[in-house]
């Protein structure tokens, strides 16, 4: 069965430090994989997404995520994080081939300290 | 504005008792998604329906019913059978198998 693995639960960073949130997936097939964002008291958005092509993708807000299919990860990545990064980070994975079924990570939590 | 409305915000169920969340969307998708989520444990897929009069249960269906008998509805009732309903429930959809999804606001359930 797919699944799919955020081994950070729970980050603290101080503005202006780098970010990486660890991503893998369990899918020997074809992937559609997705970072998605929860801040606080908002709905969940689409912060970046990765169908095919190049596997360094670029998203809102500064974010980029690089899809090695060698490692099955997608990790998540920001040079210099804000405090209004504060927010819960989702990992999902879509079989690309005639699922409509995601499979969402537990989510990282992230708390950036001003 | 285009969008996905869960309605209730805050819904509080009794012993026994049946409750409904609504989710509307007028962004004219196919696909329609429930999930639970729970602090810790991410989105869990309850029930998923790709096109009207047809659903697909999910990882925890057990004690969740849905019904779609239009494309811009998909309430999810839970029912008594459910015996650890509280969490926050998130509606989603999507246009068609390979898009990105789209989240309502959510609906938080309590047990009284």
């Amino acid at each position: 069965a797919q699944s799919v693995s955020q081994h950070n639960h729970h980050v603290i960073l101080s503005e202006a430090a780098s970010l990486e949130l660890g991503c893998n997936y369990s899918y020997g097939g074809t992937v559609n994989l997705f970072w998605y964002v929860q801040y606080p008291g908002q709905h969940l958005q689409l912060l970046l997404k990765y169908f095919s092509g190049d596997p360094l993708v670029k998203g809102i807000k500064g974010f980029e995520a690089e899809f090695i299919k060698s490692k099955f990860s997608f990790n998540l990545r920001k040079p210099s994080v804000q405090w209004s990064d504060t927010a819960e980070y989702f990992c999902a994975v879509k079989s690309g081939s005639g699922t409509y079924k995601y499979i969402f990570g537990t989510g990282t939590r992230l708390k950036v300290l001003a | 504005d285009g969008g996905i409305t869960q309605s209730p915000k805050y819904l509080f169920r009794k012993e026994g008792q049946n409750v409904t969340l609504s989710c509307e969307q007028n962004l004219n998708h196919d696909a329609m998604y429930w999930y639970r989520q729970d602090p810790g444990q991410g989105l869990r897929l309850i029930y998923y329906s790709q096109i009207v009069n047809d659903f697909q249960k999910g990882d925890i269906a057990e004690g969740y019913s849905v019904s779609r008998e239009k494309k811009e509805s998909f309430p999810l009732t839970v029912t008594s059978a459910q015996k650890n309903p509280t969490a926050f429930y998130l509606c989603a959809s999507t246009l068609g198998g390979l898009n990105i999804q789209y989240f309502g606001a959510g609906t938080r359930l309590s047990v009284l």
